[in-house]
């Protein structure tokens, strides 16, 4: 089962733009994670906020959790043509064991 | 250098010849867990470990097995593999549950 959608599913910009993707869940958390995918490769763990956290800075990256909408957005700022990716979040969903489930992702394309 | 390491990358099989996708890990983590990634369909956990001799189902673990003898080490088995299984495998390790995942390069398999 899919916990977190994301919004839209793919997004087109150009280089210097600010890139915002948005994510949604379905149950309660303990924290909600973004992934960047490039082509075909691994992920790899960009941020992590958990649940009592209402903002969280990374370099260029800024994440939001509302808990009260069950949302999460994650902006990019000043893009970069090697911002190209797919981003993916995946929360706990306060269960028992290892689960972390994943959305579908949005697929970013920054343009030269 | 810490990282997650899968083989084979690709592979072409044919129904019903079985397989073992091997996933290591150098970081000493307890947690690994094995996902698919399917178009439109995200990344879905297959199965997880928690800890050497402790293994539990994910979301989709039908007609896969795997094992934890080892800390290291989490191999990926497809006893009668079929098409359906055709997918791009990711091999996950973190060092505690629900905390940042550490993906490998990801097993491109492709049942005929």
């Amino acid at each position: 089962s899919q916990q977190g959608e994301e919004d839209p599913q793919a997004l087109s910009i150009q280089e210097g733009e600010n890139a915002t993707m948005n994510c949604s869940y379905k149950t309660s958390i303990n924290n909600l994670q973004w992934y960047r995918q490039n082509s075909g490769r691994g992920l790899v763990h960009l941020i992590l906020i958990r649940s009592n956290e209402r903002e969280k800075h990374s370099g260029r990256l800024r994440v939001t959790l509302d808990t009260s909408k069950k949302s999460s957005s994650l902006l990019i700022t000043a893009s970069r043509a090697a911002d190209t990716a797919s981003y993916f979040c995946a929360t706990d969903e306060r269960r028992a064991g290892n689960m972390l489930t994943f959305g579908g992702g949005t697929r970013l394309m920054v343009k030269p | 250098e810490a990282q997650v390491t899968q083989n084979p990358r690709y592979l072409i099989t044919v129904t019903g010849k079985k397989l073992t996708v091997t996933c290591s890990q150098n970081m000493n983590h307890e947690y690994m867990s094995w996902y698919r990634q399917d178009p439109g369909l995200g990344l879905r956990q297959i199965y997880y470990s928690m800890n050497v001799e402790v293994t539990d189902k994910g979301d989709v673990p039908e007609g896969y097995k795997v094992s934890r003898k080892e800390k290291r080490n989490f191999p990926l088995i497809l006893e009668s593999p079929s098409p359906n299984q055709t997918s791009l495998y990711f091999c996950a390790s973190n060092p505690r549950t629900g905390g940042e995942l550490f993906f490998g390069e990801g097993s491109r398999l492709t049942v005929l």
